[in-house]
């Protein structure tokens, strides 16, 4: 399979402890990005990446949040303190940078965050 | 970012046609209209994109109104595995950030 794939796909943690999340996206895919969605809301963008460089975030990434992208292939996602209010679906998405107009993103199936 | 507007849900018997409208009123020269679709338990999938001329794919058709304000997804067999959340937005390019909506949920009965 040469989608995007997201690891683990279910996590379940207590409150105050710290998460982390993969994502590999397709192979040459230059952009990643991380979208956060709860129930019954469309996906909600966190952050993204060129190569290794992060080139934007959104004002939902606290500081708890943390994103890398060492080596330009796959991402992390940290979550440090988790609260309640982090419980949702984390999406991982990426797409390739073409000179003509790049119109798709590519989604993983999505990480599954229940903060108890 | 421009908004959107989307019914909260639709219905359709299976093999029938299903029209799913969008309202974005206040889309730029530039953007490209987008819809892309969630099926249960799975990420977002693109579905089709438009400028200004209507689109088909072998997914389904785009219908864009001449004034860009408005844009119409066309599903021209509903079948049961097009029950899904599907979401229109504006944005000027699909390599940037997108902005989703609540979308429209389409149920499909057999």
């Amino acid at each position: 399979d040469t989608g995007v794939s997201q690891d683990p796909r279910h996590k379940i943690t207590k409150r105050g402890q710290n998460v982390t999340f993969r994502c590999d996206p397709i192979s040459e895919h230059n952009r990643l990005y991380w979208y956060r969605q709860t129930l019954g809301q469309g996906p909600e963008f966190l952050t993204y990446f060129q190569n290794e460089a992060q080139l934007e975030k959104s004002r939902l990434l606290s500081d708890r949040f943390s994103a890398e992208r060492p080596k330009g292939s796959f991402s992390t996602l940290e979550i440090q303190r988790t609260e309640q209010g982090d419980s949702a679906m984390y999406l991982c998405a990426s797409s390739p940078v073409r000179q003509a107009y790049s119109y798709e993103q590519y989604f993983g199936p999505g990480t599954r965050l229940t903060v108890t | 970012d421009a908004k959107t507007t989307q019914p909260n849900s639709m219905e359709s018997n299976e093999e029938e046609p299903v029209h799913l409208p969008c309202n974005h009123s206040t889309i730029s020269g530039t953007d490209y209209i987008h819809w892309y679709r969630q099926l249960p338990s799975q990420g977002p999938e693109y579905v089709i994109h438009g400028l200004t001329s209507n689109v088909n794919n072998r997914m389904a058709s785009l219908a864009i109104a001449e004034d860009r304000k408005s844009s119409t997804l066309i599903l021209h067999r509903a079948t049961l595995r097009d029950a899904a959340v599907y979401y229109c937005f504006p944005t000027l390019s699909g390599n940037t950030p997108l902005v989703f909506g609540k979308g429209t949920r389409l149920s499909v009965i057999a």
